[in-house]
């Protein structure tokens, strides 16, 4: 069936550092893909989404491209802040249903 | 107003008890779901209510019963339920018309629940 892998985390950082959290995928057809992220002590919200091959999500200096030829959808950053601190899931949408990815816990020192 | 809202924030209940958790949201969405997160795991999706009827029911036993009152309100009994059940319990909508209209999901805060 659909599923979706990303690294295992935690994952630290310094502030000001590069990030990349990757993400693949396996599904029939083409699924829209998403990264959704959850503040501590919250529920999830859509950071960005990308719907077909090629094409590139971004919010908030997060980007990632939908790689149809790798299955995959990697999260990256150019300079996290603390703030950004946070469980980042990778998602895929299959038949009105979101997958979620187990989930990759984010921590940034300052 | 986009936000959906979970009522209430924290519950303990024990064994024998009836409880509910109550969700709301006022953007005018007709798909909304009750998922289940566990610590440190994604969360899993139990019910799906779309235009107020219960679309999908993810095998979720019988002591969990899902209601849908109107287009804004959803609920979730909980009765007799076991230590297990204990987790973050997410409330989430989507427009829920035309295609692709049910990807972006706005979820709550959750209720975060203890069953001793």
């Amino acid at each position: 069936g659909d599923s979706v892998t990303q690294m295992e985390g935690p994952v630290t950082l310094s502030e000001e550092a590069f990030l990349t959290i990757n993400c693949t995928y396996t599904a029939t057809g083409y699924p829209s893909l998403f990264w959704y992220v959850q503040y501590p002590g919250e529920g999830l919200q859509l950071l960005l989404k990308a719907t077909k091959a090629d094409d590139k999500g971004s919010n908030k200096g997060f980007e990632a491209t939908y790689r149809k030829e790798t299955t995959s959808f990697h999260l990256e950053k150019g300079s996290v802040q603390v703030s950004d601190s946070a469980v980042y899931f990778c998602a895929l949408n299959r038949d009105d249903k979101i997958i979620f990815g187990k989930g990759t816990r984010l921590h940034i020192l300052p | 107003d986009t936000e959906v809202t979970q009522t209430p924030k924290h519950l303990v209940m024990g064994m024998t008890n009836k409880k509910s958790l109550k969700c709301e949201q006022h953007m005018g969405h007709r798909a909304m779901y009750w998922y289940k997160q566990k610590a440190k795991k994604p969360p899993e999706l139990m019910f799906v209510y779309s235009y107020e009827k219960l679309s999908i029911n993810e095998s979720v036993p019988s002591r969990f019963s899902p209601e849908c009152p109107n287009s804004s309100l959803l609920n979730l009994h909980l009765h007799a339920l076991q230590p297990e059940d204990s987790a973050l319990y997410l409330c989430a909508s989507s427009p829920g018309q035309g295609p692709f209209s049910n990807e972006k999901l706005f979820f709550g805060s959750g209720t975060q629940l203890s069953v001793l």
